[in-house]
């Protein structure tokens, strides 16, 4: 019941071209939904994060989506670009959690 | 900025050596973690610690002890390295555990 799923494990996307990763989850009880970004070398870091009282937040290229019946999650990067290559984990946490609950992470490539 | 560091971007050593991988940060955060990433498994919690001198088990804690005797600093501890404790050592710290966390650099743990 603390799984995050995340898929696909690795995406392939031509540039300029729309890449989604989607998670799911089974606990009712989290409430922040964040997404990490790590690039080659470094450590993850945030990229932008949701909570269910809204089923969509934007960031320049980045959105994600959130349907609270189907207890999933999704991150769109629209006009993917190379520079956006890198490794994505969806996350999840719950009121009075000490910590967040990674998935598994997705290996995204942007081709030129 | 938040700045999380480790002691070592690389690390080499024998199997049954004790290994030390030291954490520093610079936020005043309460919470600070260790995880292991490996191809295909993610980011999978080993310790973390909510205040000083408190640790708490992670999912995958065997094989591995902690201590946290600032606030600033957490150290992951191999009493005796194992081939398969190779692997990438990522340290992150958080005001409050569930929301944003910061992740140092990471430290590759070679085990021969």
């Amino acid at each position: 019941q603390q799984q995050v799923k995340q898929s696909p494990q690795s995406l392939i996307v031509q540039k300029g071209g729309i890449s989604i990763i989607n998670c799911a989850y089974e606990n009712t009880a989290f409430d922040y939904f964040p997404w990490y970004q790590q690039f080659p070398g470094k450590g993850p870091a945030l990229l932008i994060a949701i909570r269910p009282d809204v089923s969509e937040k934007k960031e320049g290229r980045f959105t994600i989506s959130f349907n609270k019946s189907a207890k999933q999650f999704s991150l769109h990067i629209m006009d993917s670009q190379p520079g956006d290559s890198a490794t994505y984990f969806c996350a999840a946490s719950g009121l009075g959690d000490d910590k967040i609950i990674f998935g598994k992470g997705t290996r995204l490539h942007i081709l030129p | 900025d938040v700045k999380v560091t480790q002691s070592s971007r690389y690390l080499v050593k024998r199997t049954g050596e004790k290994v030390f991988l030291e954490c520093v940060q610079d936020m005043d955060h309460e919470n600070m973690f260790w995880y292991r990433q490996d191809p295909g498994l993610g980011l999978r919690l080993i310790y973390f610690s909510y205040d000083v001198k408190m640790k708490e088990k992670g999912d995958i804690p065997e094989g591995y002890s902690v201590s946290r005797e600032k606030k600033e600093r957490f150290s992951l501890i191999l009493e005796s390295a194992s081939t398969n404790q190779t692997s990438m050592y990522l340290c992150a710290s958080s005001p409050t555990g569930r929301e944003t966390q910061y992740f140092g650099p990471g430290t590759r743990l070679l085990v021969l």
